[in-house]
Formats: structure tokens, C-alpha cells, sequence
């Protein structure tokens, strides 16, 4: 069964910095998606960014950015230039498309931005 | 696009009470999902419809728990004989065709008395 690991509970960054969340996953698939959701608090759960198995070129949205290693089944987040509006509880979560079509998320990260 | 519709919001009832959930998917969202989300940790599936079928069910959804989508469009969760282990976030999600990622909606915060 695919599983979906963030052993950071949580983080903490100052304001402008850099800050990078860990996420691992384990599948027997070659071809799915990973996402990195945003979720504040008492808010809506935000897809920030997503990658495809297939692609080697890692994902980029503005601030955001993954490291994406498909090897080492390995995919984490950096945020640049962290701003307060960053400060969430984020989840990776893990979908392969086909057989389960279902999300499986990690336990997730909470992320706190210091002035 | 007026995004995942959820009501309500809050629901607070007594244990053994039957309570009843609504989500309004995206417009044209064919396929739609239910989550559980306890304290503390990420959302665990439930149940899946594409259009009014129901295609997908975790063991996490026991008898007690029954969901529908009549028409493939709004989807209603209902918990029979509530217990305080079903107090947690209810989320819906809706999807549209071939790759598009899951858009969330806003969650139902279940509480049992």
C-alpha cells in the first residue's frame, strides 16, 4: 500500500527567508502525482503545487518549488522569500490515478512565519 | 467557478443522533470525494463517486456511514447512531476530467456531545 511520510510536525521561518519541508513517500507505481496542499487555519485546503512522476523537470510556482526525487522517492518543498500569509498547516499527498483514485496524505507540517 | 460547497459548517449533536452532510461540487465536476480529517492529522479517505456511481469505499466507512450523489451532482454523507470517535472535519472534494488536481471544499466540523 502506497504511504505517505512528513516527519517535520512542525517548522518554523523568518519572514523573507527560505525554508524547505521534507515529504517521503513508498509505491511499487512508476506513474503518479505528488501535491503539496496548503491548509490555514479554520480554512480551505489549497493545492500549491503538483508534480507528475514522469516529469524529471521539477515543478515551480512563483515562490514555491519542489525537489522532486523519484529514486529516493523523496519530494520536498521549498518556499522563498516567506512571507506571513505562508503560515499553514502543509500536507503532501500522494495520487497515483488509476487503481485507488483517492489522495493519500502525509500527517503534515505546521508551518510558522516569524516576523 | 464558484468552488466546493460545503453545509454546514458546524454541526454539534447528541451521541446516537443522525446527522447529514451536503456538498456542491464545481460545476461539471464529474467525480467527487469524501474525507475524514481528525485532529492533528491529514485527511483519510472515504468514499468516491464518478457521476452518480459510487465507485470507491474505505473500510473506514462502516455501516453506520452511508453516502449518495443522486443525479451526479450534489453529494450528501449521512452518519446513522452517532459515536464520539466520528467527531472530525468532514472535507468534500470535486474533480474535473482527465488530469485536473482535486479542489477542497471549505470542511464540515462534526462535534458529538
Amino acid at each position: 500500500a502506497q504511504t505517505v511520510t512528513q516527519s517535520q510536525p512542525e517548522m518554523s521561518v523568518q519572514e523573507a527567508e527560505t525554508v524547505t519541508l521534507s515529504c517521503t513517500y513508498d509505491t511499487s507505481e512508476s506513474d503518479y502525482y505528488l501535491f503539496w496542499y496548503k491548509q490555514p487555519p479554520s480554512r480551505q485546503m489549497i493545492l500549491v503545487i503538483r508534480q507528475e512522476a514522469y516529469k524529471q523537470q521539477n515543478a515551480t510556482e512563483n515562490r514555491f518549488s519542489v525537489n522532486f526525487q523519484k529514486a529516493a522517492k523523496s519530494f520536498s518543498l521549498k518556499i522563498s522569500d516567506s512571507q506571513l500569509g505562508d503560515a499553514a498547516m502543509y500536507f503532501c499527498a500522494y495520487f497515483d490515478g488509476g487503481a485507488t483514485n483517492k489522495l493519500i496524505f502525509g500527517t503534515g507540517t505546521l508551518l510558522a512565519v516569524q516576523p | 467557478d464558484t468552488g466546493v460547497s460545503q453545509d454546514p459548517r458546524h454541526k454539534i449533536t447528541k451521541r446516537g443522533q443522525n446527522v447529514t452532510f451536503r456538498c456542491d461540487p464545481i460545476s461539471e465536476h464529474n467525480r467527487l470525494y469524501w474525507y475524514r480529517q481528525t485532529l492533528g492529522q491529514g485527511p483519510e479517505f472515504l468514499t468516491y463517486f464518478q457521476n452518480e456511481a459510487q465507485l470507491e469505499k474505505s473500510r473506514l466507512l462502516s455501516d453506520r456511514f452511508s453516502a449518495e450523489r443522486p443525479k451526479g451532482s450534489f453529494s450528501t454523507l449521512e452518519i446513522q447512531r452517532t459515536e464520539q470517535g466520528d467527531s472530525a472535519m468532514y472535507l468534500c472534494a470535486s474533480r474535473g476530467p482527465g488530469d485536473q488536481p482535486q479542489h477542497f471544499g471549505d470542511g464540515t466540523r462534526l462535534s458529538i456531545l
